[in-house]
């Protein structure tokens, strides 16, 4: 089946360290792929996006590039800041039958960043 | 700015009770989704809908049903609400295709008692 997997957290991090949070799939043909961001008390919102191999999507300082070989969208950031705690959300879109842009989600990974 | 507003953020409701949910999206977006938020599990989809008044369950159908008269509309049903049904609840519109980011209502936490 399609499916998300993505590191498990907490991740507890120092101001400025340097962030990777894993991230894998499973998809049937060619899925789009998303981080998406909520921070506490909110709904989730778009950090970044790629929608084919090799693109590298990017916003807020984070990055991700979709690695069709090894299947892996992971999220890096070389300084995180305290306000950069929140849970991040790894997810696929696919294209087929009536399943057009219906998100697929991993369980999230809380990060929490200490001054 | 794309708006998707769910009706609460927080409702307590009594075991056995129907319960809507309601969501509204001001983008024209054809798909709609709802989601349940738990610890430990991530969002599990309820249900969706790709146009007005169809719908397509998702992972976890079960006690819930949809309505979906207007395409801005998306309304989530408890036929019969239960303790395990507290959540918290997101709902979610985008436009139809795989490259499309979906829009994110603030969320409604239920807890039934």
């Amino acid at each position: 089946g399609n499916s998300v997997t993505q590191m498990e957290g907490p991740v507890t991090l120092s101001e400025e360290a340097f962030l990777t949070i894993n991230c894998t799939y499973t998809a049937t043909g060619y899925p789009s792929l998303f981080w998406y961001v909520q921070y506490p008390g909110e709904g989730l919102q778009l950090l970044l996006k790629a929608t084919k191999a090799d693109d590298k999507g990017s916003n807020k300082g984070f990055e991700a590039t979709y690695r069709k070989e090894t299947t892996s969208f992971h999220l890096e950031k070389g300084s995180v800041q305290v306000s950069d705690s929140a849970v991040y959300f790894c997810a696929l879109t696919l294209n087929y039958g009536g399943s057009q842009g219906n998100l697929i989600f991993g369980k999230g990974t809380k990060l929490s960043v200490k001054p | 700015d794309v708006k998707v507003t769910q009706s609460s953020r927080y409702l307590v409701k009594r075991t056995g009770e129907k319960v809507f949910l309601e969501c509204v999206q001001d983008m024209d977006h054809e798909n709609m989704f709802w989601y349940r938020q738990d610890p430990g599990l991530g969002l599990r989809l309820i249900y969706f809908s790709y146009d007005v008044k169809m719908k397509e369950k998702g992972d976890i159908p079960e006690g819930y049903s949809v309505s979906r008269e207007k395409k801005e509309r998306f309304s989530l049903i408890l036929e019969s609400a239960s303790t395990n049904q507290t959540s918290m609840y997101l709902c979610a519109s985008s436009f139809l295709g795989e490259k499309s980011e979906a829009f994110f209502g603030q969320g409604t936490r239920l807890t039934v008692v």
